[in-house]
């Protein structure tokens, strides 16, 4: 059971605007910078955003990240067919001295 | 060009023990904290453990899972990082990554991932 939350799924269509979310605590989250991770069929993890929409190169604008509190959320706006992937949140944990990731969040393009 | 390339992964029986390595290239490994990540088949990511730079006493940490089994190290002068795994048990069975992780400003990011390499704990 992991101790950042996720949704199992999401899904959207084609243009749509879509969001996820990870919830946390105070020692992670709540003091902590949250990572997001894509991870595509059969490939490694990579880094999508962290920190209020840093992207490293190559990641489109379409994606940014929010945090509020103890919960931060992924959005992707104008979807794409090639956005379905598996997402993870990510965040250190002060009082567990471990990084936590969220369950994943499997996105559906339908 | 950044790579991570990990080696070592394969078959090992319960209880055995295997070493695995994580080739760094292209950046400052020495100045750069480095993770080992696992994923079982068809699951989620684990934290596995970390190993931070020498500005940082190469100081480690590990999840409870691993905790007294694996061990983390790192020989800069290689730009290589290594995860002992000792008294292996078939749930350890995943793909292994190591990760690149750096803080700047204030704020920690994970941006470089190596390929994975599998290990299979059976009998």
């Amino acid at each position: 059971q992991s101790v950042l939350t996720q949704p199992p799924s999401a899904s959207g269509t084609p243009g749509q605007r879509v969001t996820i979310s990870c919830s946390g605590s105070s020692s992670n989250i709540g003091s902590n910078t949250v990572n997001w991770f894509q991870q595509l069929p059969g490939t490694a993890p990579t880094l999508l955003i962290y920190s209020h929409n840093q992207r490293p190169s190559g990641v489109p604008d379409r994606f940014s990240d929010s945090k509020s509190g103890t919960s931060a959320s992924l959005a992707i706006s104008g979807l794409q067919s090639e956005d379905e992937a598996d997402y993870y949140c990510a965040a250190w944990d002060d009082s567990l001295n471990a990084l936590l990731f969220g369950g994943g969040t499997k996105l559906t393009v339908l | 060009e950044v790579q991570l390339v990990e080696s070592g992964g394969g078959l090992v029986q319960p209880g055995g023990s295997l070493k695995l390595s994580c080739a760094a290239s292209g950046f400052t490994f020495s100045g750069s904290g480095m993770h080992w990540v696992r994923q079982a088949s068809g699951k989620g990511l684990e934290w596995v453990g970390r190993i931070r730079s020498k500005a940082n006493s190469y100081a480690t940490a590990y999840a409870a899972s691993v905790k007294g089994r694996f061990t983390i190290s790192r020989d800069d002068s290689k730009n290589t990082a290594y995860l002992q795994m000792n008294s292996l048990k078939t749930e350890d069975t995943a793909v292994y990554y190591c990760i690149r992780r750096y803080c700047s400003g204030g704020s920690c990011f994970s941006d470089y991932w190596g390929q994975g390499t599998l290990v299979t704990v059976s009998s």
